[in-house]
Parts: C-alpha cells; sequence; structure tokens
C-alpha cells in the first residue's frame, strides 16, 4: 500500500533554534498533506493543510510565523519550526493522500520534538 | 462547533468479550464518521468509515445521526484488537480534514 515517510523520528533541540520535519509520499503524488500535532495522552489536533504550489492553509490559532509549511513538490511537505520553545514539545504527524480523498489518506509515523 | 467526543481513555475486556467503543460528534452539516486504529509502535491507519458500511477485523460501525453517535462495536473480542482507537469526523467538502476525538485505549486481556 501508498507509505508516507516522516523524518526525522524524533529530534531534541535547544530552545531558540529551527525544526525542520519532512513529510514524503514515497509512491504516490499528493497535492494536499496535512499538519497534525499531539501532545501526550490528547487527540490529534489538524494544524494546518499543505497546498502543492500554494500557500499552506492554517488552522485557527495556529501561528503561520511559527510553523513554516512548504509544498515544494507534489511529494514533499516540510513543517519548519522557528525558534523552538519548550512549549513547542510535542508530537508531529503528517497525512497525504493519494488523490485528495481521505479515503486514502495515510499517515506518517510522527516526529517527536523536545525543546530543551 | 465541530467535536467529536470519546468518553472512554480505557476500556478493558477479556478475549471474547463484545466491545463498544463510544463516539459522539457535533457537527452542523453532513459528516463523514470514520475509525481509526494504531496499534503498538505503528502508525495511525484507517480501520472504517461510515459510508462504506463495511466490516473489518470483525469491528462495524453504525451511524446514529439522531443520537450523534458512531459507536464502534465488535462481538468478541480478540487480543490482538488491543490498540488506540480514535474515532474522527471530515466534511464532505473538507477531505481529509480530519477532527479527532480523544482516543479510546482498548485492552483486550487474555
Amino acid at each position: 500500500g501508498a507509505v508516507v515517510s516522516q523524518h526525522p523520528s524524533w529530534v531534541i533541540c535547544k530552545s531558540g533554534t529551527s525544526v525542520k520535519i519532512e513529510c514524503r509520499s514515497l509512491d504516490f503524488q499528493a497535492t494536499t498533506m496535512f499538519w497534525y500535532r499531539q501532545f501526550p495522552k490528547q487527540s490529534l489536533m489538524l494544524m494546518a493543510t499543505s497546498n502543492e504550489g500554494s500557500k499552506a492553509t492554517y488552522e485557527q490559532g495556529v501561528e503561520k510565523d511559527k510553523f513554516l509549511i512548504n509544498h515544494a513538490s507534489l511529494t514533499l511537505s516540510t513543517l519548519t519550526v522557528t525558534s523552538a520553545h519548550p512549549e513547542d514539545s510535542s508530537f508531529y504527524i503528517c497525512s497525504a493522500s493519494p488523490e485528495g480523498v481521505h479515503e486514502k489518506l495515510f499517515f506518517g509515523s510522527g516526529t517527536q520534538l523536545s525543546v530543551l | 462547533a465541530q467535536r467529536v467526543t470519546q468518553p472512554e481513555k480505557l476500556l478493558s475486556v477479556f478475549k471474547g468479550a463484545p466491545v463498544e467503543l463510544k463516539c459522539n460528534y457535533s457537527y452542523s452539516g453532513s459528516p463523514e464518521l470514520f475509525w481509526y486504529v494504531q496499534y503498538s509502535r505503528q502508525r495511525l491507519q484507517l480501520l472504517l468509515r461510515h459510508i462504506s458500511r463495511e466490516s473489518i477485523k470483525g469491528f462495524t460501525a453504525d451511524l446514529n445521526k439522531g443520537e450523534t453517535s458512531f459507536h464502534l462495536k465488535k462481538p468478541f473480542a480478540q487480543e490482538e484488537d488491543s490498540a488506540m482507537y480514535y474515532c474522527a469526523l471530515s466534511s464532505y467538502r473538507n477531505t481529509g480534514k480530519l477532527i479527532f476525538g480523544q482516543g479510546t485505549t482498548l485492552q483486550v486481556k487474555p
């Protein structure tokens, strides 16, 4: 089946630095990808919709200057957490669909970000 | 407001017992409801969706619009069913844009 690769699996960084997370669709093209955030023992919260070739659409309350999303190709979306702070520590998950319909929505394995 | 509620954080049953994972939703339009499952150390994957009205791994879920519920059921639980289960909702217009419930951990004891 289709695979979504997310890298890195975990990252530890110092406060004030920026961290980039990659989400790749390995065997299909995805015009749309989604970024979620999950706090410990809580649900997944949609952060933004990444659109290939255009600006991302952010959910209410998500700072677009803080969480930069780039979807430069049909197989790659990146999420950059800029000037990270300890409160940004979380589990970040991406998802993608080969045909833009959720019945074929595939999830990455997630990235655990820890900001010291 | 759009919301999905899973009232149980943990559901523990013995092997062979019936299972019902509860899910209630709040949505003003016509929702699509899903159940996703995450087995230990694996990524989230789709279990079933209400439109297809299918049974996957013995699980079924019926959308009850009157009660705004989409409970997940299985008549006889197996140990391999132990996992985290998420109920999720989307609109027909925003495919892929999912609103998740808090998740329920199902623990099936031998």
